[in-house]
């Protein structure tokens, strides 16, 4: 069983630039969790979601932001005309669809390094 | 607002001692608990979680505990390894049963130890 896949793994983008990062839940897992991880802080809430719903995005910003999760293929975290305050690591976790079978965890992918230059 | 905090940044042991790594959190409404381990360059891994209806867990070299009356939560690992140097997160969640994903994070413990 495939874990949470995020790519690309490292992505630089120069200031002004689209950046698109993408993850694939674990098989059997529709909700998906998107998360920012500044150097040497913990991480940070961003959004949540379900297949072709965003649940809670309390955590995201107001602008540039938007993430989506289709009903085929993997969740979308797109960052418009990127700045360099975006720099930083972001990571996708996933939990299974029932949170009363006993496997509650996220599960966390290996996420993605953006640069901005 | 509400969060979750570590006591202390750094932690030093020698290799075979037993770590403790403490968090405090805030939010009394938190009824789900995780403690993951983040190696340079990698994502957070599940290391044990605690339900806010027990007080004590233990998985393998791990065991947390859960105060509920002082809002504190501790990691003990016995016997630590070198393969144990990592960053240490704690995290909480108050879903409130629908999904237990989303967490907030303190700030983490950068454990290190020496052969």
């Amino acid at each position: 069983n495939a874990g949470v896949m995020q790519n690309p793994r490292h992505l630089v983008r120069r200031r002004g630039q689209e950046a698109r990062l993408r993850c694939s839940p674990m098989k059997g897992h529709s909700h998906v969790y998107w998360y920012r991880q500044l150097p040497e802080e913990g991480l940070k809430f961003m959004v949540y979601l379900q297949k072709e719903n965003i649940i809670d995005e309390s955590g995201m910003p107001k602008e540039r932001f938007s993430a989506e999760f289709p009903k085929e293929g993997p969740s979308i975290l797109r960052i418009q005309q990127v700045v360099r305050g975006d720099s930083a690591a972001y990571f996708c976790a996933s939990s299974p669809r029932s949170a009363g079978t006993g496997n509650t965890e996220a599960f966390f992918g290996q996420g993605t390094r953006l640069t901005v230059v | 607002g509400e969060s979750v905090g570590l006591h202390l940044p750094t932690l030093s042991v020698q290799e075979g001692d037993n770590s403790i790594i403490n968090c405090a959190y805030s939010n009394s409404a938190s009824d789900y608990f995780i403690w993951y381990k983040q190696e340079s360059g990698k994502g957070p891994q599940f290391i044990i979680d605690i339900r806010s209806n027990m007080d004590k867990r233990q998985g393998q070299r791990v065991t947390v505990l859960l105060n509920k009356t002082v809002k504190h939560l501790s990691l003990q690992i016995a016997a630590t390894q070198p393969g144990d140097s990592a960053v240490y997160f704690c995290a909480e969640s108050n879903a409130g049963g629908t999904s237990y994903g989303k967490l907030t994070f303190g700030q983490g413990t950068i454990l290190t130890v020496h052969p």
